[in-house]
């Protein structure tokens, strides 16, 4: 079974410009999360799907950041513009929806805005 | 709110020693407890998870975990650390109901001596 596929997996930007991350959850799990993991930290929510609707995204910094998972299936995370302490890696995850199971996740787009 | 609690950021053991990685979750519905491991540049993978029935869960590489709901805990042991185990450990809590959220704790790096 194919894992949560990311990409990129590394991006260097300068603030003020735009980046766009993509995830490919595992086939047939219906939700999706998007974390962001500052350096020393544990993983934050930003965003979680179910399907192609927003569960949550009370964490998400609407200003700059939005994400999209049109068919219910892959999904795009933008960030417009960029701030310094958007730096982090960025986590897709999926998981099917039911209650007792665990999320799977990818392997991270690491993102340094300088 | 869910909150999860990782007592300790940094913890060092010497090999073949007990590890032991605390975690205290506050809910006030039953949860869905997870261990997770994160090696460098990598993303997370699960060790163990706790959803119903038996309180004490064993995972992979030699970890095991016990529900203790008296104690809002789910602590993390090993009974003798390998060099391999070194990495970040985050314990994670998953909550029926409107919320919905898997949130993790902040981390804890394991150093592991020789």
């Amino acid at each position: 079974e194919a894992g949560v596929a990311q990409s990129p997996r590394y991006k260097i930007i300068e603030k003020r410009q735009s980046v766009a991350f993509w995830c490919n959850p595992i086939s047939g799990h219906a939700t999706l999360y998007w974390y962001q993991q500052i350096l020393g930290q544990g993983p934050k929510l930003l965003i979680q799907f179910q399907n192609n609707g927003v569960v949550d995204d009370s964490q998400l910094p609407k200003d700059r950041f939005s994400a999209e998972r049109l068919k219910g299936v892959d999904s795009t995370l933008k960030i417009q513009p960029a701030k310094l302490e958007d730096s982090a890696v960025y986590l897709c995850a999926s998981r099917v929806a039911r209650m007792n199971t665990e999320a799977f996740f990818g392997q991270g787009t690491r993102l340094t805005v300088v | 709110a869910q909150s999860v609690t990782q007592l300790g950021s940094h913890v060092s053991v010497s090999e073949g020693a007990l590890v032991l990685l605390r975690c205290n979750y506050s809910s006030s519905v039953p949860p869905y407890l997870f261990w997770y491991v994160q090696y460098p540049n990598q993303g997370l993978q699960l060790l163990l998870k706790y959803t119903t029935g038996a309180t004490l869960v064993k995972g992979i590489n030699g970890f095991e975990a016990e529900f203790k709901k008296s104690e809002t805990s789910f602590h993390l042991t090993k009974p003798s650390a390998h060099m391999s185990d070194a990495a970040e450990y985050f314990c994670a809590v998953f909550i029926s109901g409107s919320a919905r959220q898997l949130t993790f704790g902040s981390g804890t790096q394991l150093t592991v001596l020789p």
